[in-house]
């Protein structure tokens, strides 16, 4: 079983939709988790992160972790064609920095 | 400016060579990183340097072999590259080894393809 695990999609919605992408994760030794995007032929970046429990909001974004059920998601409102894009989620520890992605799901937001 | 730059952005060799990818950050960061990215976008994590100290050494075979000359840049030499290394390797960069979620900013990409 691999350590996080994301639904490889794609995923496609109508424009104006609500996104909700979903990982899972098996190892409770974190101290953080992130969302990073990306878009074709590029170099992820990242949107946002939080820390082991509780929601995070960012303009159109939000990230929740569930910690019970070991659970993170990204919800995206009112989603645009520019968000169509690959979403990774990562879990990370503080020692190294290293960073375990999910396989990332990729979403496309229809005009 | 191109914060974290990688070269070359292509790469198509044949089994059994040798090639190297190089990596420079310009933002003066401590910790540099590869990644690879397999077929299914797959990120993996393969090497981390503090301040060219190597601190992150997966499982990778002992064909890959990063180098980092100062804490600017990160070179990968891959010996006798086999059809499964094709990929994209991506270099990164974070402000500091640990301590929190610092965000590790991410180069363009090398797309390696063996023939």
């Amino acid at each position: 079983q691999k350590e996080v695990e994301q639904d490889p999609g794609p995923l496609s919605v109508p424009e104006g939709a609500i996104v909700s992408l979903n990982c899972t994760y098996s190892n409770s030794a974190f101290q953080y988790f992130m969302w990073y995007r990306q878009y074709s032929r590029k170099g992820p970046e990242l949107l946002m992160y939080t820390y082991s429990s509780g929601n995070k909001e960012d303009g159109r974004f939000t990230a929740q972790v569930d910690k019970s059920s070991k659970y993170i998601s990204l919800f995206i409102r009112d989603s645009q064609p520019s968000d169509s894009a690959t979403y990774l989620c990562a879990r990370g520890s503080g020692n190294t920095g290293k960073l375990i992605f999910g396989q990332g799901t990729t979403l496309q937001v229809k005009p | 400016d191109t914060a974290v730059s990688q070269t070359p952005k292509y790469l198509v060799t044949q089994m059994g060579n040798d090639k190297s990818i190089k990596c420079e950050q310009n933002l003066g960061h401590d910790t540099m990183y590869w990644y690879k990215q397999d077929s299914k976008k797959f990120l993996k994590i393969m090497f981390s340097y503090n301040n060219k100290e190597l601190i992150i050494n997966e499982t990778v075979p002992n064909r890959f072999s990063p180098k980092s000359p100062d804490k600017a840049h990160l070179n990968l030499h891959i010996n006798s590259l086999e059809l499964g290394d094709s990929a994209v390797y991506f270099c990164a960069s974070s402000p500091v080894l640990a301590g929190g979620p610092y965000e590790q900013y991410f180069g363009p990409g090398t797309r390696l393809t063996v023939t």
